[in-house]
This record gives structure tokens, C-alpha cells and sequence, in this order.
């Protein structure tokens, strides 16, 4: 079974400091994994994506995120939070077997405090 | 610009109505997907398509219907059968063995 965990509904930051959204998985295949970014009344953007190369991926506007497989995580971070970070993040988790199932967190609502 | 359209931005639909949101791609994408979205919900999965002239349930399909004729266009027609057809609509695509899935600006639908 194929399964992603956002482990924070909400989570709310001051402006400049660091951000952290946490996201596990679990997948029968060596999986894709990906975060998006959702504005208000808007589409998905992506974000960034692990895809078996480095484990480290840099994605834009700063965000990075590392693929952990021994525990099952891939994270999203970024080292100084900006007023146009507000939004909405999501896990994506995508098999790599010969059906490519594509499963979403519910979701993280990112707040920054001026 | 390459991308995924979708039209209308916003509709108003009467109880017992059918009504068809468009999606339309220039990406030149295999796949492409219906997902529904709910306010403070993440996304589930209404409708997908992997080549013309094919598609498949998603999670949540009762109510929906979708048609692929031409690999540029995916449109979703929301039936009256839909009983709480209120929320955001959201199409996507990708290339077959491409991973990432690609985004339109999404559909709100209201029933009034």
C-alpha cells in the first residue's frame, strides 16, 4: 500500500526564520516523491523533486528537501521564511512500478507572521 | 506558452443540472487527471486518462463523467447524480513515463 503522512495541518512561522513541513511516505516501489506549493484559488506549482538521484534536492524559492529512507521522510525545509511563503504545501508520493499510482497528503497550511 | 487551460474559472450550477468543465493541453502530455478538491482536504482523485479513447475510475468517480477524444482535451461533465458537486477542481497532466504532474488554475463550481 502506498501512503503519505503530512504530520502538521498548520503550521505558522515568523517572517526570517526557519521553515520545516514534515512529510512521511510508505511505497511498495522505490518511489518519486514531490512537493507542491498551492496559493489561494490557485493551481499546484511544483516545488521540487526527488526522483533517485541526490538525496538532497533543491527546489526553487529556496526550499530544499531531503529524501530519508531509513525513515521513511522527506521534509521540506528552507532557512528563512518570507510573507509570500503563505500557503498551502503538499507531499506528493508517486510508485515506480509499472502502474505509476499518485497518492497526496491532505495537506500543510503555511502561516508567516510579519 | 505551453500549459494546461482551464475553463470557466468559476460556475454556477441549479440543483439537478449538468454541467462541463474543460481542460484543455498544449504539453503534448499522455496522461491527464480529474481531482477534486475541498476546502482545509487535500486532493482526490476523480477521473484519469492514460491514452486517447481510454480512462478509469478514480477514487470518488460516482456522479462524474469524462470523455478523451483528441490527447489535448480531458473535459469533466459533473452530473446531477453528484450530490455535493461544491468545491475546486483541478486537472493535470504529465508525460507517460514523465513524473511530474503538471497543473491547471483550477475550476470552483457552486450549486445554488
Amino acid at each position: 500500500a502506498q501512503s503519505v503522512t503530512q504530520l502538521d495541518s498548520h503550521v505558522s512561522v515568523s517572517e526570517g526564520t526557519p521553515v520545516l513541513l514534515r512529510c512521511n511516505y510508505s511505497s511498495s516501489y522505490s518511489p518519486s516523491l514531490f512537493w507542491y506549493v498551492q496559493h489561494p484559488n490557485k493551481g499546484l506549482q511544483l516545488l521540487l523533486k526527488y526522483t533517485s538521484a541526490a538525496t538532497l534536492v533543491k527546489g526553487i524559492n529556496g526550499f530544499e528537501a531531503e529524501f530519508k529512507k531509513s525513515e521513511t521522510s522527506f521534509h521540506l525545509t528552507k532557512p528563512s521564511a518570507h510573507m509570500s511563503d503563505a500557503a498551502e504545501y503538499f507531499c506528493v508520493v508517486m510508485n515506480s512500478g509499472g502502474y505509476q499510482k499518485v497518492t497526496f497528503g491532505t495537506g500543510t497550511k503555511l502561516q508567516v507572521i510579519p | 506558452d505551453g500549459g494546461i487551460t482551464q475553463s470557466p474559472k468559476y460556475l454556477f450550477r441549479k440543483e439537478g443540472q449538468n454541467v462541463t468543465l474543460s481542460c484543455e493541453q498544449n504539453l503534448n502530455h499522455d496522461a491527464m487527471y480529474w481531482y477534486r478538491q475541498d476546502p482545509g482536504q487535500g486532493l482526490r482523485l476523480i477521473y484519469y486518462s492514460q491514452i486517447v479513447n481510454d480512462f478509469q475510475k478514480g477514487d470518488i468517480a460516482e456522479g462524474y463523467s469524462v470523455s478523451r477524444e483528441k490527447k489535448e482535451s480531458f473535459p469533466l461533465t459533473v452530473t446531477s447524480a453528484q450530490k455535493n458537486p461544491t468545491a475546486f477542481y483541478l486537472c493535470a497532466s504529465r508525460f507517460d513515463r514523465g513524473n511530474t504532474i503538471y497543473f491547471g488554475e483550477g475550476s470552483w463550481l457552486t450549486v445554488v
